[in-house]
């Protein structure tokens, strides 16, 4: 009974390497976020999507390609992995047609790029 | 454009001590206002929220109110606990078509005992 749900949870993978990070909320939200926590936990937000529909394309590498099936799912997919895209990763998600609703968030999936 | 501050931690406090963390922000229109507390090893989750000015936000013993003549909405506690060591985050979301969420950049909170 999660509201939002991301695996893995914790990902250790090789400089170069192709890996996705999934994500999924059972809220009815129509809208989706993917955010990168640093180490000195800034948040810095990557994409958003309302309904499938990409809305939110903040300045983040060719290689980092999100991927929205259905509204409830946002699938984040990063190429040729590098040491910098060691991180925390947010998803989260809210409903667009109210501006009082507050995201929820998932618990973070921790990438260690090696 | 819009944007959040507040004020840089770390914040260290004995149990029992009063706290305020400052956070004041700049918006067109009316935004919603929002802290968010990050415990070690979680994810984000909402503390309190409002939505209006002079709106009081209230949970767990943190106050927020929302005061628009001073682009204000500053936490506070009035006894501390080591349970409450966290990241707090205060954020806004625009009232407009993008329905954007802004952060502030985090103030970690330590409670000694």
């Amino acid at each position: 009974d999660t509201a939002v749900s991301q695996t893995p949870k914790y990902l250790v993978t090789q400089m170069g390497n192709d890996k996705s990070i999934k994500c999924e909320q059972n809220l009815g939200h129509d809208t989706m976020y993917w955010y990168k926590q640093d180490s000195k936990k800034f948040l810095k937000i990557m994409f958003s999507y309302n309904n499938k529909e990409l809305i939110i394309n903040e300045t983040v590498p060719n290689r980092f390609s999100p991927k929205s099936p259905d509204k409830a799912h946002l699938n984040l997919h990063i190429n040729s992995l590098e040491l910098g895209d060691s991180a925390v990763y947010f998803c989260a998600s809210t409903r667009r047609d109210r501006v009082d609703t507050e995201a929820f968030f998932g618990q973070g999936t921790r990438l260690t790029v090696v | 454009g819009n944007s959040v501050t507040q004020m840089e931690g770390p914040v260290t406090l004995s149990e029992e001590a009063f706290l305020t963390i400052n956070c004041t922000y700049t918006a067109t229109g009316y935004p919603s206002l929002f802290w968010y507390v990050q415990y070690p090893g979680e994810g984000l989750q909402l503390l309190l929220k409002a939505t209006k000015a002079d709106d009081k936000g209230s949970n767990k013993g943190f106050e927020a109110t929302y005061r628009k003549e001073t682009t204000s909405f500053h936490l506070e506690k009035g006894s501390v606990q080591v349970s409450d060591s966290a990241v707090y985050f205060c954020a806004l979301i625009s009232a407009g078509n993008n329905r954007k969420l802004i952060w502030g950049l985090g103030t970690s909170l330590a409670v000694n005992p």
